[in-house]
């Protein structure tokens, strides 16, 4: 069955940097755009990043850009999140999630994983 | 961008009435590229529907999804206390692909 699991969240101070990672498992990892959904605590969710299947096409909500950076090992499986120069506003679950089907960004998210929590000290 | 707006903010219904979640977007939706999550305390979002009106898979068929253009709407017909959680909707037509600000429902 198809399982992703993120790793990596933590507590580290504002200016800080962090790397999440998603192991993917139960479905040809290299046939899917992946996506990094966030929320923040007992608030709504933002989506903020998604990866081409092949790793060459990335795409960033403005919050994030230039500060993000989403990558990916299909030989590992696995999907990437560079956090860099944090802020306290950063503070949420971090969820990677799967892209439905067709070979886009333009689809909606059919498995995620249960989250990694980051918190952004001032 | 396209900005969704939930409505309502919580909705209290009982066991076996009818839910009816609004969502209305800030410019017509490519395409009815609408989707619909159901989200419980400390779980991650499951994918109720999307293309505005389609069933993701082992979704009960209580659950439907209708609209266009700017103006969508999910339903959950016969309630059931599992249904109790946050709704959100997303437009994935478009990036950002946003989500709106989400519906709770309780039961």
């Amino acid at each position: 069955q198809v399982q992703l699991v993120e790793s990596g969240g933590g507590l580290v101070k504002s200016g800080g940097s962090l790397r999440l990672s998603c192991a993917a498992s139960g479905f040809s990892f290299s046939d899917y755009y992946m996506t990094w959904v966030r929320q923040a605590p007992g608030k709504g969710l933002e989506w903020i990043a998604c990866i081409s299947n092949t790793g060459d096409s990335m795409y960033y909500a403005d919050s994030v850009k230039g500060r993000f950076t989403i990558s990916r090992d299909s030989a590992e499986n696995s999907l990437y999140l560079q956090l860099s120069s944090l802020r306290v506003e950063d503070t949420a679950v971090y969820f990677c999630a799967r892209g439905l089907g067709v070979l886009t960004v333009y689809v909606p998210l059919d498995f995620w994983g249960q989250g990694t929590l980051v918190t952004v000290s001032s | 961008e396209i900005v969704l707006t939930q409505s309502p903010g919580t909705l209290s219904l009982s066991p076996g009435e009818r839910a009816t979640l609004s969502c209305r977007a800030s410019q017509v939706l490519a395409a009815s590229y609408l989707a619909w999550y159901q989200q419980k305390p400390g779980q991650p979002p499951r994918l109720l529907i999307y293309g505005a009106s389609r069933r993701a898979a082992g979704i009960p068929d209580r659950f439907s999804g209708s609209g266009s253009g700017t103006d969508f709407t999910l339903t959950i017909s016969r309630l059931e206390s599992e249904d109790s959680a946050v709704y959100f909707c997303q437009q994935y037509g478009n990036s950002p692909l946003n989500f709106g600000g989400g519906t709770k429902v309780e039961i």
